[in-house]
């Protein structure tokens, strides 16, 4: 079982509308959480961090965090064809996890 | 905050020749830096963790003779393929550990490498 796991997608949502991404992930002592965005030949760009259970939210992005049910998630809302990359989940537990990322593509 | 940089962007270099690919953190001090490969359309590859003044640590699978770290300052890490083939032609990232408790991971912009 890895680490952490994405459905690869392609998720696609049309513009306007939430997009929403998931991620598991296997170790329960696990304490922080980051999603990362990589347009397509370039690097990762941290978006956002959770830490702690519920929501967190930073302008059009929410992350949410369930340490018991080990899911965490990206919301994006009123999403825009800029938006459409690959999201990646990352998880600190001792050592860095990334997911393989989610494929997202937004349609105008 | 949080910027780290890489050099070169892209570098095209002959079979058998070495590359050396520079990663600074610009506005912090990175006591841990990692090295990552990407291959077209698939995901990141861990090859190994720089820590400053002492032997990087290599994945599994990551020939340390061939890919050669040198973590020399708080500031700055190096890559250096050695005899490089064309299957290791590939794109590098490397990313630095934040200063926070949270140890986020802060990318540089990728080197992308093609070897001829």
């Amino acid at each position: 079982q890895k680490e952490v796991e994405q459905n690869s997608g392609p998720l696609s949502v049309p513009e306007g509308a939430i997009a929403s991404l998931n991620c598991t992930y296997s170790d329960r002592v696990s304490q922080s959480f980051f999603w990362y965005r990589q347009y397509s030949g370039k690097s990762p760009e941290l978006i956002m961090s959770i830490y702690s259970n519920g929501d967190k939210e930073d302008g059009r992005f929410t992350a949410q965090l369930n340490k018991a049910s080990q899911y965490v998630s990206l919301l994006i809302r009123d999403s825009q064809p800029s938006d459409s990359a690959t999201y990646l989940c990352a998880v600190n537990f001792n050592k860095f996890y990334f997911g393989s990322g989610t494929k997202l593509n937004v349609k105008p | 905050g949080a910027v780290v940089s890489q050099h070169p962007s892209w570098v095209i270099c002959k079979s058998g020749t070495s590359v050396k690919i520079e990663c600074r953190s610009l506005d912090f001090q990175a006591t841990t830096m990692f090295w990552y490969r990407q291959f077209p359309k698939q995901s990141l590859m861990l090859m190994a963790t720089s820590n400053e003044g002492s032997k990087a640590t290599y994945e599994q699978g990551v020939e340390k003779d061939k890919f050669l770290i040198n973590h020399a300052s708080l500031t700055l890490s190096t890559l250096t393929v050695t005899s490089a083939h064309p299957e290791d032609s590939s794109f590098y990232i490397c990313s630095a550990r934040g200063t926070g408790a949270a140890y986020e991971q802060y990318f540089g912009p990728g080197t992308r490498l093609t070897v001829t």
